[in-house]
């Protein structure tokens, strides 16, 4: 079955850039999407289809990917932006999400 | 915009089929793939399975064996079962619809949270 990895935990200072990483084989040929997930709330989409933003997502997050990695970029870290984190995909037959990463702002 | 509102009981005995409902408001199930998710507490998101408004369905193949969903397009509901449940299955269950041009999910009910317990 296909895995994504995404790290357990990044860390980033106050109004720095933040990057975090989703592998998988071949990830490119896929539509990969992320999610934020704030304690006892439900995940809201931050990027779908590897770099689109949904409406009211500010532009300070942005996905990209090359190779076998898809990075979802946030800009400029606010406090309000400490969340987990899910990168998503569908491979044609299920559903795979990322084990999710935990976003500390220092 | 839509609106989805997971109900069932909070509170399953082992063994036993845990059943939950995901109510549709603000739009038609019509047209749209709809799915269950789940998250064990402090821990990562897992698909259950998708259901689209015609009853076709695609199930994670590690509770396939367990799972089965429904849709009442005449309520605007669709349905999640899994029996023999284990103390494995507590979790915040979610349902969520599919994009209609995609594979995301932008739409989420708030969750529910299913204990498995004696």
């Amino acid at each position: 079955s296909y895995e994504l990895t995404q790290p357990l935990s990044v860390s980033v200072a106050l109004g720095q850039t933040a990057r975090i990483t989703c592998g998988g084989d071949n990830i490119g040929s896929n539509d990969v999407h992320w999610y934020q997930q704030k304690p006892g709330q439900a995940p809201v989409l931050v990027i779908y289809r590897d770099n689109n933003r949904p409406s009211g997502i500010p532009e300070r997050f942005s996905g990209s990917h090359s190779g076998n990695t898809a990075t979802l970029t946030i800009s400029r870290a606010q406090a309000g932006d400490e969340a987990d984190f899910y990168c998503h995909l569908w491979d044609g037959s299920t559903v795979v999400f990322g084990g999710g990463t935990k976003l500390t702002v220092l | 915009q839509v609106q989805l509102q997971e109900s069932g009981p909070g509170l399953v005995k082992p063994s036993e089929t845990l059943s939950l409902t995901c109510t549709v408001s603000g739009g038609s199930i019509s047209g749209y793939s709809w799915s269950w998710i789940r998250q064990p507490p402090e821990k990562g998101l897992e698909w259950i399975g998708n259901i689209d408004y015609s009853g076709s369905t695609n199930y994670n193949p590690s509770l396939k064996s367990r799972v089965a969903m429904s849709v009442d397009t005449a309520k605007n509901q669709f349905s999640l079962t899994l029996s023999s449940v284990s103390a494995a299955d507590t979790a915040v269950y979610y349902c969520a619809r599919r994009a209609p041009s995609g594979s995301w999910y932008r739409d989420w009910g708030q969750g529910t949270l299913v204990t498995v317990s004696s």
